[in-house]
């Protein structure tokens, strides 16, 4: 079975540092997509960045990168200069099912989620 | 621009009780999910739908219904609520098309006494 693993509970960084935020995966599958969500105080699971596993280039959005390391299953969000309303609940997420990628479909597997606060 | 519309927001039940809950997609999505968020134990699929007309169990489907008798609509049903369901549900929605990310309900806060 797949599975995410987020080590970090909780993350401190000051306003407009750059943080990473941890997370690694276990799949038997060679094609599988990785995504991270945003969950504010306010609930809401906010898109932030996807990574496919046949990307040769790690993805981008704005302040957000993936360092997506294939070998060592890791797939770090980095979030560059912090602002305060990046504080929230961090998602790692892997989608299942290989041989449908190309459909849209999609089993998530979530992670348990990184609280970062970020401090003026 | 509503997006995954859920409601209620908020719940509260005794045990025993049924209800529904109604997610809406005005973005003509066609796969919808359903998830709840427990504490320290990130999101997990209870029901998914492929399309009108059809369901699927996810992760932890047993206690709950589901419905998709409009393609805009996705139903989920408790029939009898324990306090084990107490939680937080989620539903999100994705095109067909690639690697389209879901998008998200704001929540329902449902409690269980």
């Amino acid at each position: 079975a797949q599975k995410i693993t987020q080590t970090q509970p909780g993350m401190f960084v000051q306003e407009k540092e750059a943080v990473t935020l941890d997370c690694t995966y276990d799949t038997s599958d060679q094609s599988y997509g990785l995504f991270w969500y945003k969950q504010p105080s306010s609930g809401e699971m906010i898109f932030l960045i996807y990574q496919g596993s046949y990307d040769e280039q790690n993805a981008t959005e704005g302040r957000y990168s993936l360092n997506f390391q294939k070998a060592r299953k890791s797939a770090n969000l980095v979030i560059s200069a912090s602002q305060l309303g990046d504080s929230a609940m961090y998602f790692c997420a892997m989608r299942e099912a290989a041989g449908v990628m190309n459909t849209g479909f999609q089993k998530l597997v979530f992670g348990t989620g990184t609280r970062l606060l970020v401090s003026p | 621009n509503a997006g995954v519309t859920q409601t209620p927001k908020f719940r509260v039940l005794k045990t025993g009780q049924s209800m529904t809950l109604l997610c809406a997609q005005d973005m003509n999505h066609e796969y919808m999910y359903w998830y709840r968020q427990d504490p320290g134990m990130g999101l997990r699929l209870i029901h998914y739908s492929v399309g009108e007309g059809t369901t699927a169990k996810g992760e932890v489907p047993d206690g709950y219904n589901v419905s998709r008798l409009k393609k805009q609509n996705f139903l989920l049903g408790l029939e009898s609520a324990a306090p084990s369901q107490t939680s937080v549900y989620f539903c999100a929605s994705n095109r067909r098309q690639g690697h389209q990310p879901q998008h998200f309900g704001d929540g329902t806060r449902l409690s269980i006494l």
